[in-house]
């Protein structure tokens, strides 16, 4: 059974710029959530979707977004990237709506200079 | 705010030792909790999980224990391996409603030979 499959695993962009990082579930997830991690933050939820409904977010402001695909895969994207948005973006997938083992990605790590 | 805290950000233990690694959580209202292994490089990885309504819970070489009294949650590794080096994160889910996880800071655990 494939685990969560994150893309890219690396990515540098320029301040300014946007981007898009994906993400595959586990099959038949359906909660896929996101997480940033830096070494000075930890790790902060971003957002949960299920069913293609976001159903939580975290304290980030709007350049943070996403969105899930009726197949349950995920997109998170970045708009206006500061630098310090450098950090370590993780997904993690879920079987049921809550309170299940959640499991997660490899990472994209993203940094902007 | 809600916040998951660790007592010790480093611990380090001869191999074959047990490891207790300690996690202290302020929301009471929290019914789901999550111990996740993070190696360098690597997303984080599922151990164990407990709900509220359990005090213990085993796994292979590892125990959770779960004290709501005062909001303590501990993880305890059985003959520590080399392999068991890595970084461990408590995590809570403090919402009644989707897979919303608050993380610990971390401990980093050193297996000595």
């Amino acid at each position: 059974k494939a685990g969560v499959t994150q893309t890219p695993r690396y990515l540098i962009k320029t301040r300014g710029q946007q981007v898009t990082l994906s993400c595959s579930p586990i099959s038949g997830h359906r909660s896929v959530s996101w997480y940033q991690q830096t070494p000075g933050q930890g790790l902060q939820f971003l957002f949960e979707y299920f069913s293609e409904t976001q159903r939580n977010k975290g304290n980030f402001p709007g350049r943070f977004s996403g969105r899930q695909f009726s197949n349950s895969r995920s997109e998170m994207n970045v708009s206006t990237l500061e630098l310090g948005d450098s950090a370590l973006y993780l997904c993690a997938s879920s079987l049921a709506d809550r309170d299940t083992e959640a499991f997660f990605g490899q990472g994209t790590r993203l940094t902007v200079v | 705010g809600e916040s998951v805290g660790l007592h010790l950000p480093t611990l380090s233990v001869q191999e074959g030792d047990n490891s207790i690694i300690n996690c202290a959580y302020s929301n009471s209202a929290s019914d789901y909790f999550i111990w996740y292994k993070q190696e360098s490089g690597k997303g984080p990885q599922f151990i164990i999980d407990i709900r509220s309504n359990m005090d213990k819970r085993q796994g292979q070489r590892v125990t959770v224990l779960l004290n709501k009294t005062v909001k303590h949650l501990s993880l305890q590794i059985a003959a520590t391996q080399p392999g068991d080096s890595a970084v461990y994160f408590c995590a809570e889910n403090p919402d009644n409603y989707g897979q919303n996880f608050v993380f610990g800071p971390g401990t980093r655990l050193s297996v000595l030979p």
